[in-house]
């Protein structure tokens, strides 16, 4: 059954390392998306891609990247990692090309992130 | 740009209840609303959703409901069982971008 996956599920890292964050979906989706969820906040938007070599930034992107070299990864990067990304951390991707109508989308089962 | 508030936060009802949760939408070219269910440790994950150019919509025990002019759409759910309980997020979106803008969650609890 296509899937997404995201790893690891659980870090913990130190304030200035740098993170990477994966997450690989099966479906073959054109849009991978990127979401950090915080008590009282729901889920914002961080970084996302409509296609390979496409990245686009969200409302809180301050202090992350990601790039897109093939349909299935979009690897998230915190290049200092700061007390505040302490968080846990969605991928999702969806099928919608343009001039198609919105439709699911699909998440991964998050990664708890600690910044000490 | 959008916003999206969601009411109430937390949601308590015995057992066999409907529940009733509210969001409001800011943008009028938003036209699809969809609802996601998460479940403790998981995503969330697609329950029901609706566009613009319908007012309601029923899946078993669970229906949507959306007012345009108003700007604001619910969701039903009736004959609550204890598999109900998790955290439900609304958003909405628009077709030219492919964008979700959420809620910000309600964590509704199902009382034996």
């Amino acid at each position: 059954d296509a899937e997404i996956t995201q790893s690891p599920r659980h870090k913990i890292t130190e304030t200035g390392r740098q993170v990477t964050l994966a997450c690989h979906q099966t479906w073959n989706h054109n849009n991978m998306f990127w979401y950090r969820q915080d008590l009282g906040h729901g889920l914002r938007l961080i970084h996302y891609s409509y296609g390979v070599q496409d990245t686009n930034k969200g409302e809180v992107s301050d202090g992350y990247s990601v790039s897109r070299s093939n349909t299935e990864d979009l690897p998230l990067t915190l290049e200092s990692a700061a007390s505040s990304q302490t968080s846990v951390y969605f991928c999702a991707s969806s099928e919608v090309r343009p001039g198609q109508r919105n439709t699911e989308a699909f998440f991964g089962q998050g990664t708890r992130l600690t910044v000490v | 740009g959008e916003n999206v508030e969601q009411h109430p936060s937390t949601l308590s009802v015995q057992e066999g209840d409907s529940a009733v949760i509210k969001c409001t939408y800011s943008d009028s070219a938003s036209n699809y609303f969809p609802w996601y269910k998460q479940e403790l440790g998981k995503g969330p994950q697609l329950i029901i959703d609706i566009r613009s150019n319908v007012g309601e919509k029923k899946d078993q025990r669970i229906a949507v409901t959306l007012n345009k002019t108003a700007k604001h759409f619910s969701l039903h759910i009736t004959e609550t069982q204890p598999e109900d309980s998790a955290v439900y997020f609304c958003a909405a979106a628009k077709d030219s971008n492919y964008q979700l803008i959420w809620g910000a969650g309600t964590k509704l609890i199902i009382k034996p």
